[in-house]
């Protein structure tokens, strides 16, 4: 069975402090995505990676994928109220599944 | 681009009977749609993977009498939730996946906003 172990699984930090989420596994994925979900609606795509090593930014959240393709973190850089939500990460192992993280939640508060 | 809606977004009904929820993909044509569950506080459950044209394929634990899904069209994927009863009450979110001529990167899927339903 394909597990992809995201951690931690909730965090509560003050604005203006940086985090890092991580998704750990033991399968290698032809491409990982992150999403976040607020209360109420459908998760939002924020970033893909597909490339062993890559890193990608998105203002102040940066991605990376490991150089192995199997885990990818998320770091946020001084993290705002608005940032608040459920980060999941995605891995895909070019078949026809994508396995999901149980998703952090992070609260940020003011 | 990659717009995925849902409809309806909420849903209130009595024990018993049948609820439909649609998927549309509004931009792009998804050959694969996918029906999750999610409970509160909790991540992602898949129930069932809909391809068009095909019958889907439900995950183990799923019900597939009870929850039927019908995926007719490109860009049109539909849950029924046939005689529900007050724990199928949760938050539904499709989800359709980019076609590999889309030209964007990996299994990519693109969530619609969700459908609550509470059963009475």
């Amino acid at each position: 069975t394909q597990l992809l172990e995201q951690s931690p699984q909730f965090l509560s930090i003050q604005e203006g402090e940086n985090l890092t989420v991580y998704c750990n596994s033991s399968s290698v994925f032809s491409s990982l995505q992150w999403y976040r979900q607020e209360p109420g609606e459908g998760p939002v795509l924020l970033v893909t990676v597909v490339t062993g090593g890559e890193v990608k930014k998105l203002k102040r959240l940066t991605f990376q994928f490991g150089d192995a393709r199997k885990d990818s973190s998320l770091h946020i850089t001084a993290a705002q109220p608005g940032d608040t939500g459920l980060y999941l990460c995605a891995g895909s192992t070019g078949g026809f599944k994508t396995i999901f993280g149980a998703g952090t939640r992070l609260f940020v508060k003011a | 681009g990659a717009v995925v809606s849902q409809h309806p977004s909420w849903v209130i009904c009595k024990s018993g009977t049948s609820v439909k929820i649609e998927c549309r993909s509004l931009d792009f044509q998804a050959t694969t749609m996918f029906w999750y569950r999610q409970f509160p506080k909790q991540s992602l459950m898949l129930m069932a993977t809909s391809n068009e044209g095909s019958k889907a394929t439900y995950e183990q634990g799923v019900e597939k009498d009870k929850f039927l899904i019908n995926h007719a069209s490109l860009t049109l994927s539909t849950l029924t939730v046939t005689s529900a009863h007050p724990e199928d009450s949760s938050f539904y979110i499709c989800s359709a996946r980019t076609p590999p001529t889309s030209g964007r990167a990996g299994n990519e899927q693109f969530f619609g906003p969700g459908t609550r339903l509470t059963v009475l």
